[in-house]
Protein backbone atom coordinates (compact mmCIF):
# COMPACT_ATOMS: atom_id res chain seq x y z
CA UNK A 1 0.00 0.00 0.00
CA UNK A 2 1.04 3.25 -1.18
CA UNK A 3 1.62 6.24 1.87
CA UNK A 4 2.29 9.20 0.80
CA UNK A 5 3.75 11.81 2.94
CA UNK A 6 3.91 15.42 2.88
CA UNK A 7 6.20 18.16 4.42
CA UNK A 8 6.16 20.59 5.94
CA UNK A 9 2.73 20.23 7.38
CA UNK A 10 1.90 24.18 7.24
CA UNK A 11 4.35 26.50 5.03
CA UNK A 12 3.95 29.90 6.36
CA UNK A 13 4.91 32.79 3.42
CA UNK A 14 4.23 36.80 2.26
CA UNK A 15 2.59 36.96 -1.11
CA UNK A 16 5.36 37.16 -3.80
CA UNK A 17 7.52 34.55 -2.09
CA UNK A 18 8.77 30.95 -3.92
CA UNK A 19 6.29 27.52 -2.12
CA UNK A 20 8.18 24.44 -2.25
CA UNK A 21 6.25 21.75 -1.39
CA UNK A 22 6.84 18.08 -1.26
CA UNK A 23 5.50 14.84 -1.25
CA UNK A 24 7.14 11.79 -0.37
CA UNK A 25 6.72 7.47 -0.89
CA UNK A 26 8.38 5.05 0.87
CA UNK A 27 8.69 2.85 -2.62
CA UNK A 28 9.22 4.05 -5.82
CA UNK A 29 5.97 5.59 -7.90
CA UNK A 30 5.29 5.89 -11.51
CA UNK A 31 5.27 9.53 -12.16
CA UNK A 32 2.57 9.30 -14.84
CA UNK A 33 0.25 8.66 -11.88
CA UNK A 34 1.35 11.67 -9.63
CA UNK A 35 -1.43 14.65 -9.05
CA UNK A 36 -1.37 17.52 -7.12
CA UNK A 37 -5.23 19.63 -5.79
CA UNK A 38 -5.51 22.74 -4.09
CA UNK A 39 -8.45 23.38 -1.99
CA UNK A 40 -9.20 26.20 -0.52
CA UNK A 41 -11.96 26.38 2.94
CA UNK A 42 -15.21 25.29 2.35
CA UNK A 43 -14.60 24.26 -1.04
CA UNK A 44 -13.77 21.02 -2.99
CA UNK A 45 -10.40 20.46 -4.19
CA UNK A 46 -9.34 21.54 -7.25
CA UNK A 47 -6.87 19.99 -9.78
CA UNK A 48 -3.89 21.37 -10.38
CA UNK A 49 -1.22 19.72 -11.78
CA UNK A 50 -0.98 15.74 -13.32
CA UNK A 51 1.47 13.39 -14.57
CA UNK A 52 3.90 15.15 -12.15
CA UNK A 53 4.60 17.94 -13.96
CA UNK A 54 1.32 18.85 -16.75
CA UNK A 55 -0.82 21.74 -15.53
CA UNK A 56 -4.47 21.34 -15.78
CA UNK A 57 -6.87 23.31 -17.62
CA UNK A 58 -6.61 26.95 -17.07
CA UNK A 59 -4.01 26.46 -13.92
CA UNK A 60 -1.51 29.51 -14.20
CA UNK A 61 2.50 28.55 -15.20
CA UNK A 62 3.54 29.92 -11.92
CA UNK A 63 2.78 26.40 -10.47
CA UNK A 64 5.24 23.40 -11.55
CA UNK A 65 5.37 20.16 -10.72
CA UNK A 66 8.48 18.25 -10.89
CA UNK A 67 10.12 14.95 -9.44
CA UNK A 68 10.60 11.07 -9.85
CA UNK A 69 11.01 8.29 -8.04
CA UNK A 70 10.01 8.57 -4.27
CA UNK A 71 10.38 12.38 -4.33
CA UNK A 72 8.15 14.79 -6.09
CA UNK A 73 7.89 18.50 -5.06
CA UNK A 74 5.13 21.07 -6.35
CA UNK A 75 6.57 24.69 -7.02
CA UNK A 76 4.71 28.02 -6.72
CA UNK A 77 7.09 30.57 -8.21
CA UNK A 78 5.18 33.50 -6.90
CA UNK A 79 2.59 33.44 -4.30
CA UNK A 80 -0.78 35.10 -5.39
CA UNK A 81 -3.33 36.00 -2.40
CA UNK A 82 -5.64 33.70 -4.42
CA UNK A 83 -2.73 30.90 -3.63
CA UNK A 84 -2.78 30.56 0.05
CA UNK A 85 -4.95 27.14 0.40
CA UNK A 86 -4.38 23.47 0.90
CA UNK A 87 -2.52 21.41 -1.33
CA UNK A 88 -3.07 17.63 -1.25
CA UNK A 89 -0.70 14.89 -3.91
CA UNK A 90 -2.15 12.05 -4.57
CA UNK A 91 -1.37 8.96 -6.42
CA UNK A 92 -2.66 5.64 -8.53
CA UNK A 93 -1.63 2.27 -8.49
CA UNK A 94 -3.00 -0.81 -8.85
CA UNK A 95 -6.79 0.20 -8.83
CA UNK A 96 -6.27 2.05 -5.84
CA UNK A 97 -5.60 6.09 -5.26
CA UNK A 98 -3.80 7.66 -2.70
CA UNK A 99 -4.25 10.98 -0.56
CA UNK A 100 -1.00 12.87 0.92
CA UNK A 101 -2.30 14.34 4.24
CA UNK A 102 -1.95 17.97 2.84
CA UNK A 103 0.29 20.98 3.31
CA UNK A 104 -1.17 24.39 4.33
CA UNK A 105 0.61 27.10 2.50
CA UNK A 106 -0.88 30.03 5.25
CA UNK A 107 0.20 34.14 5.11
CA UNK A 108 2.68 34.82 7.23
CA UNK B 1 -20.53 19.44 -13.81
CA UNK B 2 -21.34 16.97 -10.93
CA UNK B 3 -24.21 17.99 -8.77
CA UNK B 4 -24.20 15.85 -5.42
CA UNK B 5 -27.20 15.92 -3.09
CA UNK B 6 -27.86 17.55 -0.10
CA UNK B 7 -26.67 17.78 3.98
CA UNK B 8 -27.67 14.57 6.18
CA UNK B 9 -27.95 13.70 9.30
CA UNK B 10 -28.17 10.11 10.81
CA UNK B 11 -28.30 8.19 13.56
CA UNK B 12 -25.39 5.90 14.54
CA UNK B 13 -25.76 2.31 12.94
CA UNK B 14 -27.78 3.70 10.13
CA UNK B 15 -27.02 3.66 6.33
CA UNK B 16 -26.39 6.64 4.48
CA UNK B 17 -26.53 7.48 0.45
CA UNK B 18 -25.02 10.28 -1.27
CA UNK B 19 -25.61 11.09 -4.72
CA UNK B 20 -23.88 12.54 -7.99
CA UNK B 21 -24.92 13.63 -11.44
CA UNK B 22 -23.06 14.42 -13.97
CA UNK B 23 -24.01 16.70 -16.70
CA UNK B 24 -21.93 17.68 -19.52
CA UNK B 25 -20.43 15.26 -20.94
CA UNK B 26 -20.47 11.49 -22.20
CA UNK B 27 -21.61 9.64 -18.42
CA UNK B 28 -20.49 6.68 -19.97
CA UNK B 29 -17.24 6.82 -21.04
CA UNK B 30 -15.55 8.28 -17.70
CA UNK B 31 -15.32 6.45 -13.99
CA UNK B 32 -16.14 8.06 -10.53
CA UNK B 33 -14.19 8.16 -7.25
CA UNK B 34 -15.20 9.70 -3.50
CA UNK B 35 -13.46 10.32 -0.87
CA UNK B 36 -14.39 11.83 2.27
CA UNK B 37 -12.71 14.45 4.62
CA UNK B 38 -13.21 14.75 8.35
CA UNK B 39 -13.33 17.78 10.01
CA UNK B 40 -10.32 20.02 9.94
CA UNK B 41 -8.71 16.31 8.24
CA UNK B 42 -7.36 16.13 4.79
CA UNK B 43 -8.66 13.99 2.07
CA UNK B 44 -9.39 10.12 2.25
CA UNK B 45 -10.44 7.97 -0.69
CA UNK B 46 -13.14 5.86 -0.67
CA UNK B 47 -13.96 4.12 -3.59
CA UNK B 48 -14.33 4.35 -7.37
CA UNK B 49 -16.51 2.93 -10.26
CA UNK B 50 -16.31 2.58 -13.54
CA UNK B 51 -20.01 2.59 -14.97
CA UNK B 52 -18.77 1.45 -18.51
CA UNK B 53 -16.81 -1.40 -17.55
CA UNK B 54 -19.02 -2.26 -14.68
CA UNK B 55 -16.49 -2.04 -12.23
CA UNK B 56 -15.73 -1.15 -8.63
CA UNK B 57 -12.72 -0.96 -6.40
CA UNK B 58 -12.71 -0.32 -2.49
CA UNK B 59 -10.39 0.98 0.08
CA UNK B 60 -9.54 -1.67 2.50
CA UNK B 61 -10.91 0.37 4.85
CA UNK B 62 -14.64 0.32 3.67
CA UNK B 63 -14.76 -2.56 2.06
CA UNK B 64 -17.65 -4.27 3.10
CA UNK B 65 -19.50 -1.49 4.19
CA UNK B 66 -19.11 1.20 1.28
CA UNK B 67 -21.34 0.19 -1.93
CA UNK B 68 -21.11 2.32 -5.26
CA UNK B 69 -23.53 2.02 -8.00
CA UNK B 70 -24.36 4.12 -11.21
CA UNK B 71 -27.28 4.84 -13.20
CA UNK B 72 -26.31 5.47 -16.90
CA UNK B 73 -29.74 6.29 -17.65
CA UNK B 74 -29.80 9.17 -15.22
CA UNK B 75 -26.00 9.97 -15.36
CA UNK B 76 -25.87 9.48 -11.80
CA UNK B 77 -23.54 7.54 -9.15
CA UNK B 78 -24.43 6.80 -6.02
CA UNK B 79 -22.40 5.71 -2.70
CA UNK B 80 -23.89 4.08 0.33
CA UNK B 81 -22.44 3.76 3.57
CA UNK B 82 -23.60 1.66 6.18
CA UNK B 83 -23.25 1.29 10.01
CA UNK B 84 -22.57 4.47 10.58
CA UNK B 85 -20.43 5.74 13.83
CA UNK B 86 -19.64 9.46 14.73
CA UNK B 87 -15.98 8.63 13.12
CA UNK B 88 -17.93 8.94 9.62
CA UNK B 89 -18.97 12.56 10.51
CA UNK B 90 -17.60 14.01 7.26
CA UNK B 91 -17.95 16.01 3.51
CA UNK B 92 -18.04 13.62 1.53
CA UNK B 93 -16.96 14.57 -2.60
CA UNK B 94 -17.12 13.01 -6.04
CA UNK B 95 -15.15 13.16 -8.55
CA UNK B 96 -14.51 12.59 -12.55
CA UNK B 97 -12.30 10.01 -12.62
CA UNK B 98 -10.22 10.41 -15.84
CA UNK B 99 -8.41 7.30 -16.46
CA UNK B 100 -7.20 4.86 -19.75
CA UNK B 101 -4.13 3.03 -21.93
CA UNK B 102 -3.43 7.05 -23.01
CA UNK B 103 -4.52 9.34 -20.22
CA UNK B 104 -2.64 10.23 -17.05
CA UNK B 105 -4.98 9.23 -14.26
CA UNK B 106 -6.69 12.68 -12.28
CA UNK B 107 -9.77 13.67 -10.70
CA UNK B 108 -10.79 16.79 -12.70
CA UNK B 109 -13.95 17.84 -12.29
CA UNK B 110 -15.71 17.93 -8.08
CA UNK B 111 -19.02 17.57 -6.95
CA UNK B 112 -19.74 20.53 -4.33
CA UNK B 113 -19.38 17.77 -1.43
CA UNK B 114 -21.75 16.36 0.83
CA UNK B 115 -21.66 17.30 4.57
CA UNK B 116 -22.98 13.93 6.71
CA UNK B 117 -23.56 14.36 10.23
CA UNK B 118 -23.44 10.74 12.59
CA UNK B 119 -24.86 12.09 16.23
CA UNK B 120 -27.36 10.28 18.59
Amino acid sequence: EVVLTQSPGTLSLSPGERATLSCRAFQSLSGSSLAWYQQKPGQAPRLLIYGTSTRATGIPDRFNGSGSGTDFVLTISRLEPEDFAVYFCQHYGTSTWTFGQGTKVEIK
Amino acid sequence: RLVQSGAEMKKPGASVKVSCKASGYNFATYSFGWVRQAPGQGLEWMAWISPYKDKTNYSRKFQGRVTLTADTSMSTVSMELRSLTSDDTAVYYCARVVLGSWELPRWDYWGQGTRVTVSS
